[in-house]
């Protein structure tokens, strides 16, 4: 089964307007964290945003929020006032084993990227 | 600057051609990991190093070898590359010190025909 799924192959929106990408995830461990990053056309890995499974509010930085819904084992990215330079890839990853004794060993699991196109 | 460098950039090969594709960081991170990425897929972890002098197998071994050579360098090798093995390579490092410490380098383009 997947870990992580992101049903969105692609998305558009219109420039300011808000986006969610989503992300769901399967596991069974109850310490991990989730991760969003972006992939521009130039190819590098850009860091957005992180929540913590046990992170009583939800992550926010800048325009990026994490929508974290743990009953629903949902991560959803939301991206407000979108601006022209996040057209791009976008992937959500899932860490397990955050807990004392862990043994994920950092290993990161990634879902298959939603591309998201920012109309003028 | 500070960070994960991959060498080469690009890279064309012909099948049963090998290569040593090369990383380092100067973060004095502990864990350092190899993934490919291919359209539709994500990223796949290949082979991951927890610290100096271990390493593991991840999703998709098959086909490469890994060398931790020393902490800053983590080094993955095709010994007989195949079409199959066409893809985006990206190593990783991360620190302990955060949980979402993680640095990416930029990539290296494989193209094996």
């Amino acid at each position: 089964a997947q870990k992580i799924t992101q049903t969105q192959p692609g998305m558009f929106v219109q420039e300011k307007e808000a986006v969610t990408l989503d992300c769901t995830y399967d596991t069974s461990d109850p310490s991990y964290g989730l991760f969003w990053y972006k992939q521009p056309s130039s190819g590098e890995m850009i860091f957005l945003i992180y929540q913590g499974s046990y992170d009583q509010q939800n992550a926010t930085e800048g325009r990026y929020s994490l929508n974290f819904q743990k009953a629903r084992k949902s991560a959803n990215l939301v991206i407000s006032a979108s601006q022209l330079g996040d057209s791009a890839m976008y992937f959500c990853a899932m860490r397990e084993g955050l807990g004392a004794g862990g043994t994920s060993y950092g290993k990161l699991t990634f879902g298959q990227g939603t591309i998201l196109t920012v109309h003028p | 600057n500070a960070g994960v460098t991959q060498t080469p950039k690009f890279q064309v090969l012909k099948t049963g051609q090998s290569m040593t594709l090369q990383c380092a960081q100067d973060m004095n991170h502990n864990s350092m990991y190899w993934y490919r990425q291919d359209p539709g897929m994500g990223l796949r972890l290949i082979y991951y190093s927890a610290s100096e002098g271990t390493t593991d197998k991840g999703e998709v071994p098959n086909g490469y070898n890994v060398s931790r050579l020393n902490k800053r360098e983590f080094s993955l090798r095709l010994e007989s590359a195949a079409p199959s093995q066409t893809s985006v390579y990206f190593c990783a490092s991360r620190t302990r010190d955060s949980e979402y410490g993680y640095t990416f380098g930029s990539g290296t383009r494989l193209t094996v025909v």
